[in-house]
């Protein structure tokens, strides 16, 4: 039973537009929930996170919207770059101690 | 600059074989994790660790043990690698409480033939 699912499972957007990654989970006992991106080659890294008390955190170009009802929650990356081209984890756990629970994964592409 | 270091980006070794993948990290975590990645699976949890010494089995933990003799080392080991264990292998350590914030290494390439 997959916990956490990704959608789409990749991603073309043009350089400027706005690239949204959505996740759905279902285990309503999940509290936190973080962004992972990766590059090739690399170990992945956390690029931003989000607890169900709020509905919206935004870091830079980067913004996490949050719908608890919906069991739901996306990452948006507005004004893509080349540079954003990557692969996105979506991931989940119960409580900042827990272990997390990664989505499968999705590969973004920008084109410049 | 915080760091985990994993021991090699490329192994092959052959079927039957004992493997030993190492992991360092220099933040003084306390919790430690081995993952393998495989295209359209995602990352999959084999073991963690909160503390020396302790370990707990992740989503998958067949075939595979681990070893924590000190804080800041983790060790995979394959007692028997066989050709499904060929993965791309990943080791992370956090801080309590912020555990969901999580240092990856680079990755171990393994190939099992």
């Amino acid at each position: 039973q997959q916990q956490v699912k990704q959608s789409p499972q990749s991603l073309i957007v043009q350089k400027g537009g706005i690239s949204i990654i959505n996740c759905a989970y279902e285990n309503t006992a999940f509290d936190y929930f973080p962004w992972y991106q990766q590059f090739p080659g690399k170990g992945p890294a956390l690029l931003i996170a989000i607890r169900p008390d709020v509905s919206e955190k935004k870091e830079g170009r980067f913004t996490i919207s949050f719908n608890k009802s919906a069991k739901q929650f996306s990452l948006h990356i507005m004004d893509s770059q080349p540079g954003d081209s990557a692969t996105y984890f979506c991931a989940a756990s119960r409580g900042a101690n827990s272990k997390l629970t990664f989505g499968k994964g999705i590969t973004l592409s920008v084109r410049p | 600059d915080v760091k985990v270091t994993q021991s090699s980006r490329y192994l092959v070794k052959r079927t039957g074989e004992k493997v030993f993948l190492e992991c360092v990290q220099d933040m003084d975590h306390e919790n430690m994790f081995w993952y393998r990645q495989d295209p359209g699976l995602g990352l999959r949890l084999i073991y963690f660790s909160y503390d020396v010494k302790m370990k707990e089995k992740g989503d998958i933990p067949e075939g595979y043990s681990v070893s924590r003799e000190k804080k800041e080392r983790f060790s995979l080991i394959l007692e028997s690698a066989s050709t499904n264990q060929t993965s791309m292998y990943l080791c992370a350590s956090s801080s309590t409480p912020r555990n969901y914030e999580q240092y990856f290494g680079p990755g171990t390439r393994l190939t099992v033939t």
